[in-house]
């Protein structure tokens, strides 16, 4: 199955830095890689998403990045403000032989934008 | 769109009580996920339904928890009987059957077992 290993589990920036969250994952028929986050308290919320035949996407202060040929994909927030603190799940989809597709999560990474 | 329906929000009950978790999915997504999260184990897959059969249980952690999917605007979560191991936030959420698409999360419910 697939595994997805996410770092690091927490970052402190200041406002205004950027924010880098890297994940890893083992399965190389995996083809689409989701972003979401979570607000204390709240659920998770896709932000932004990234399929295998793109190498880079970009949503106003978020971008995301894949290399399939290491099997690694990043969020990039730049411009980091308070409001975006919170837990940033990736993630990374497998389309099994049935054709049904399941999302394998990272552990999350708690993001503290300090103002 | 009113997104995925979860009720209830919030759930305190005492152990060896019978706890029912339900959710309505997106209208049109006919892929239904429950989760479980807890600090210590982040965010688990408990069952899937595609066009709602159930696909995969294999996270289910013991036969006290059973998942039903009667047709394709409602499923219930069922634990019985309940320990307090089991208390944390169980989401559901819904896709389009069709690969390469998001998982749509309704808000959860807080499930305390004293």
């Amino acid at each position: 199955g697939e595994n997805v290993e996410q770092h690091p589990s927490t970052l402190s920036v200041q406002e205004g830095d950027s924010a880098v969250i890297k994940c890893t994952y083992s399965d190389s028929a995996s083809n689409y890689f989701p972003w979401y986050k979570q607000e204390l308290g709240k659920r998770p919320q896709l932000i932004i998403d990234i399929r295998s035949n793109v190498g880079e996407k970009k949503d106003q202060r978020i971008a995301v990045t894949l290399n399939k040929t290491a099997k690694h994909f990043s969020l990039h927030i730049t411009e980091t403000q308070p409001e975006d603190s919170a837990v940033y799940f990736c993630a990374a989809d497998l389309i099994m032989n049935s054709g049904y597709s399941t999302l394998t999560f990272g552990k999350g990474t708690m993001l503290l934008v300090s103002p | 769109d009113a997104g995925v329906i979860q009720s209830p929000r919030h759930e305190v009950t005492e152990m060896g009580q019978e706890v029912t978790l339900r959710c309505k999915p997106i209208s049109g997504h006919n892929s239904l996920f429950w989760y479980r999260q807890t600090m210590m184990r982040g965010l688990e897959l408990l069952i899937y339904f595609n066009n709602n059969v159930p696909i995969d249980d294999s996270g289910m952690p013991e036969d006290r928890f059973s998942a039903k999917m009667p047709n394709a605007s409602f499923s219930t979560l069922k634990i019985q009987p309940s320990e307090p191991r089991d208390s944390a936030v169980y989401f559901c959420a819904s896709s389009s059957i069709q690969g390469h698409q998001p998982q749509h999360f309704g808000d959860g419910t807080r499930l305390s077992i004293l």
